[in-house]
């Protein structure tokens, strides 16, 4: 049962614009949100995350929102950078869960010059 | 760097053996988790361990099973091989101890992983 959804497998973007990943979840449960990036043989790297408390939380050019009724949740990267091409992934985490995170399957992002 | 150290990097068996992972945690971390990465899957949470106590399980197989030893490392071991079990192992660290409260143990800091194949 995959709780946490990214519908986008791959995205290509220009250098320089917005890239946009989205990811939807099922479980109302899940009060909190992450995003972690990863390169080719390296391990994943925690991003950005956001509590269900906020609707955004920023940092940089990584801007996460959350959509609670409509249980969807979008990560923003303003500009696109050749070094963010990397597979982002989506994770979710209920309060009473310590630390059992729900990882979607993954959006390979393509920076472009 | 992420201060989360598996060994070894690959690994190479026949179906039917049994193998171990090791994971070191980040200095000052308690919370050990393992992940399991199959091809074009996201990552399913297998176990944690908490201060050497198993705190939560995922959809971790009774083939395989997990501790964490006095010193925080951890030890996945994973036995009666199948080609299915070929993946990437991941190991996570977290927690800054039980005061922070449960959100605390999400930001999670992964090792390099270990690529097992199975033949």
């Amino acid at each position: 049962d995959q709780q946490v959804k990214q519908n986008s497998p791959s995205l290509s973007v220009q250098e320089g614009r917005i890239s946009i990943l989205n990811c939807d979840y099922t479980n109302s449960m899940f009060d909190y949100f992450l995003w972690y990036k990863k390169y080719p043989a390296e391990g994943p790297t925690f991003l950005i995350s956001i509590s269900s408390i906020k609707d955004k939380n920023e940092d940089g050019r990584f801007t996460v929102f959350l959509n609670k009724s409509a249980k969807h949740l979008s990560l923003h990267i303003v500009p696109s950078q050749p070094g963010d091409s990397a597979v982002y992934f989506c994770a979710a985490s209920a309060d009473t869960s310590w630390g059992k995170l729900q990882f979607g399957a993954g959006t390979q992002v393509v920076v472009t010059p | 760097d992420s201060g989360v150290t598996q060994t070894p990097k690959h690994l190479i068996t026949a179906t039917g053996q049994r193998v171990t992972l090791r994971c070191s945690p980040r200095s000052g971390d308690l919370s050990v988790y393992w992940y399991q990465q199959s091809l074009d899957q996201g990552l399913q949470f297998l176990i944690q361990y908490y201060n050497g106590e198993e705190r939560a399980k995922g959809n971790i197989l009774e083939r395989f099973s997990a501790q964490q030893f006095p010193d925080l490392h951890s030890e996945l071991n994973l036995s009666s091989l199948e080609l299915g079990d070929s993946a990437l192992y991941f190991c996570a660290s977290s927690g800054p101890g039980g005061l922070a409260g449960p959100n605390a143990y999400n930001e999670q800091f992964f090792g390099p992983g270990t690529r097992l194949t199975v033949l």
